[in-house]
């Protein structure tokens, strides 16, 4: 069965500072999807990155980057030089390769909250 | 285009009522999904549908129905609605079955 654990249920770090956010999944199939979204405190949900299971190319976008470790199932999200307006609860999520669908399970969920 | 919209924003319903949670999406996208958003639990799938005429549950279907007459629309309805189904309601589309997924701005509901 598929699984997303994101272990990390709140961190709070300073402005400026660097900031990982744990995600580590299970899945059976080897075609799989993974996506990190964001969800201010307007509620909204933001799509950040999908990666599929056979791109293990880290990426980076501004402050953002992500590490993609398929030995260790590890789908991890970094902040360079947080600030404020980073502060928001952060889901990553995994989606297997069925025929027609592209169901999401998420995690629970990380709550970073930014202080100035 | 407007992206995907959800109607209403906020909804309190006293139990055993019944409501209709709407959904439109006009980017002509062929899946569509509904999740709930429970505290301390993510968001989990309750059903989906990957084109017009075509639906199937998730993870957490029960006390939920849906149908996909056209591309745009994806209502969800609460037959008789119960207290456990309290939480925010999100709708979700994409082009088709493998895509990104985006979604509404969610529906927040309070059964009492």
């Amino acid at each position: 069965a598929q699984k997303v654990t994101q272990a990390q249920t709140e961190i709070s770090v300073v402005e400026k500072e660097d900031v990982t956010l744990d995600c580590v999944y299970e899945t059976r199939d080897t075609t799989y999807y993974l996506f990190w979204y964001k969800q201010p405190p307007s509620g909204e949900l933001v799509f950040l990155i999908r990666r599929n299971s056979f791109d293990e190319q880290n990426e980076i976008s501004g402050r953002y980057s992500w590490n993609f470790q398929k030995s260790t199932s590890s789908f991890n999200f970094t902040i360079t030089a947080s600030q404020v307006v980073d502060s928001a609860v952060y889901f990553c999520a995994l989606s297997e390769a069925q025929a027609g669908a592209n169901n999401l399970f998420f995690g629970t969920g990380t709550r970073l909250t930014v202080i100035p | 285009n407007a992206g995907v919209t959800q109607t209403p924003k906020f909804q309190v319903l006293k139990t055993g009522q019944s409501m209709t949670l709407q959904c439109a999406q006009d980017m002509n996208h062929e899946y569509m999904s509904w999740y709930r958003q429970d505290p301390g639990m993510g968001l989990r799938l309750i059903h989906y549908s990957v084109g017009a005429g075509i639906t199937d549950q998730g993870e957490v279907p029960n006390g939920y129905n849906v149908s996909r007459s056209t591309t745009e629309d994806f209502p969800l309805r609460l037959l008789s609605a119960a207290p456990s189904q309290t939480s925010v309601y999100f709708c979700a589309s994409s082009p088709t079955g493998v895509e990104t997924q985006y979604f509404g701005p969610g529906t927040r509901l309070l059964v009492l």
